[in-house]
């Protein structure tokens, strides 16, 4: 079946530092990628939307210049918090899409990022 | 605004039951249908996917999808502790797939021994 990989499992840094999360489709080539992040005992929130070779999509209220994405194969996308702070402190899963309209998506096994 | 309900529970029952999971949602132009199974500090897994109203039944799973009634559940025959788990439902409207999906907040099963 589909496989996403995505890396790291979990991250610990001071706060004001980057950190990148990747996310990789490992048998299938994904042209649309999504972020979502989810908080303790909450559901997954959609963050942006990353399509291959083209600018991220983003939610309201999700602040592009801090949440970069970048999707330069149909293979792999990155997300990078910028100048993190411990309210950027979550889970943040990513999905990927094979090509094709009525495919589900499938998701990596996401990232805990803890921002001291 | 998109919408979906879920009971986040705990929904707790004895080893062997069968399982019932619900969500009701107010988009109407939602047309396919997820059912995931999250365990703790993992990504979600797909158990089934079922696309506009109708029955989908794999192995101990059954999905139902009542576009009428905006009503979509998950039956868990012969439960087994290793069901233990949130499951999340998810729907999307049509459009080639390129929008991310709406979910429900997840319901917490458990399973006893």
């Amino acid at each position: 079946g589909a496989v996403v990989s995505q890396h790291p499992s979990w991250v610990i840094c001071k706060s004001g530092t980057s950190v990148k999360i990747e996310c990789r489709s490992l048998d299938f080539q994904a042209t649309t990628m999504f972020w979502y992040r989810q908080f303790p005992k909450q559901s997954l929130m959609l963050m942006a939307t990353s399509n291959e070779g083209s600018k991220a999509t983003y939610e309201q209220g999700v602040e592009k210049d801090k949440f970069l994405i970048n999707h330069a194969s149909l293979t792999l996308s990155t997300l990078t918090v910028t100048s993190a702070h411990p309210e950027d402190s979550s889970f943040y899963i990513c999905s990927a899409l094979r090509d094709g309209g009525s495919q589900p998506q499938h998701f990596g096994d996401g990232t805990r990022l803890s921002i001291l | 605004q998109k919408e979906v309900e879920q009971d986040p529970g705990p929904l707790s029952v004895p080893e062997g039951a069968i399982v019932s999971l619900n969500c009701t949602y107010s988009n109407s132009a939602f047309q396919y249908f997820m059912w995931y199974r999250q365990y703790s500090r993992k990504g979600p897994e797909l158990l089934m996917y079922t696309y506009s109203s109708g029955n989908k039944e794999d192995g101990r799973f059954t999905a139902q999808v009542d576009k009428s009634s905006k009503y979509i559940s998950l039956f868990i025959r012969d439960s087994q502790p290793s069901d233990s788990a949130t499951y999340l439902c998810a729907m999307r409207e049509p459009g080639g797939g390129a929008d991310g999906l709406t979910f429900g907040k997840g319901t917490h099963l458990i399973i006893q021994p």
